[in-house]
């Protein structure tokens, strides 16, 4: 059964403290995304992996964090530094680069406490 | 710099109707525009995508269409049922291997189709 593995469903961070996000996937694509969805706006770019060990920011990468050291993993960390990270997290993939369908996984809802 | 404007953002339309959602791109190297369909709680999944070589794509009750000469491409559903209800994106991609990577989403249309 192929696709992408997001957990946990639901993240409770405390002031200060860091967590991850983790985001698995088992269809051998080259490329992986991170985005933040906020209530009424769409989906907003915080990093992409092209390939292993590589890695770019987004459009929203303060206060984040991310690794490719294995294919099909790409485990996101959203930091103390990230004031408001309340926000549902949606990781994907893709073939490749640029002009290629994107598989979303089903979310991680990340509130604080 | 580059974004994708989409309309309307809530959409409401009785069981059975058409329901059309429109968007417009900034970037004329764009040449991949797929379409998501977010339902409550769930990542979005792929419904119905078009390139740039092509004018219109159909897919059962879905249809897309592009006009690269005004930028703008629309979703089209048809007969509409209650499980249409849902958040739709539009995007629009460069492709290719040797270009960047670039894929941007619209703010996305809530749609709700009354029984």
């Amino acid at each position: 059964d192929g696709g992408i593995t997001q957990s946990p469903k639901y993240l409770f961070r405390k002031e200060g403290q860091n967590v991850t996000l983790s985001c698995e996937q088992n269809l051998n694509h080259d490329a992986m995304y991170w985005y933040r969805q906020d209530p009424g706006q769409g989906l907003r770019l915080i990093y992409y992996s092209q390939i292993v060990n590589d890695f770019q920011k987004g459009d929203i990468a303060e206060g984040y964090s991310v690794s490719r050291e294995k294919k099909e993993s790409f485990p996101l960390t959203v930091t103390s530094a990230q004031k408001n990270p309340t926000a549902f997290y949606l990781c994907a993939s893709s073939r490749r680069r640029g002009g290629d369908i994107q598989y979303f996984g089903a979310g991680t809802r990340l509130s604080v406490l | 710099g580059e974004n994708v404007e989409q309309h309307p953002s809530t959409l409401s339309v009785q069981e059975g109707d058409s329901a059309v959602i429109k968007c417009t791109y900034s970037d004329s190297a764009s040449n991949y525009f797929p379409w998501y369909k977010q339902e409550l709680g769930k990542g979005p999944q792929l419904i119905i995508d078009i390139r740039s070589n092509v004018g219109e794509k159909k897919d059962q009750r879905i249809a897309v269409t592009l006009n690269k000469t005004a930028k703008h491409f629309s979703l089209h559903i048809t007969e509409t049922q209650p499980e249409d209800s849902a958040v739709y994106f539009c995007a629009a991609s460069i492709g290719g291997d040797t270009g960047g990577f670039k894929t941007i989403f619209g703010a996305g249309t809530r749609l709700f189709v009354k029984a």
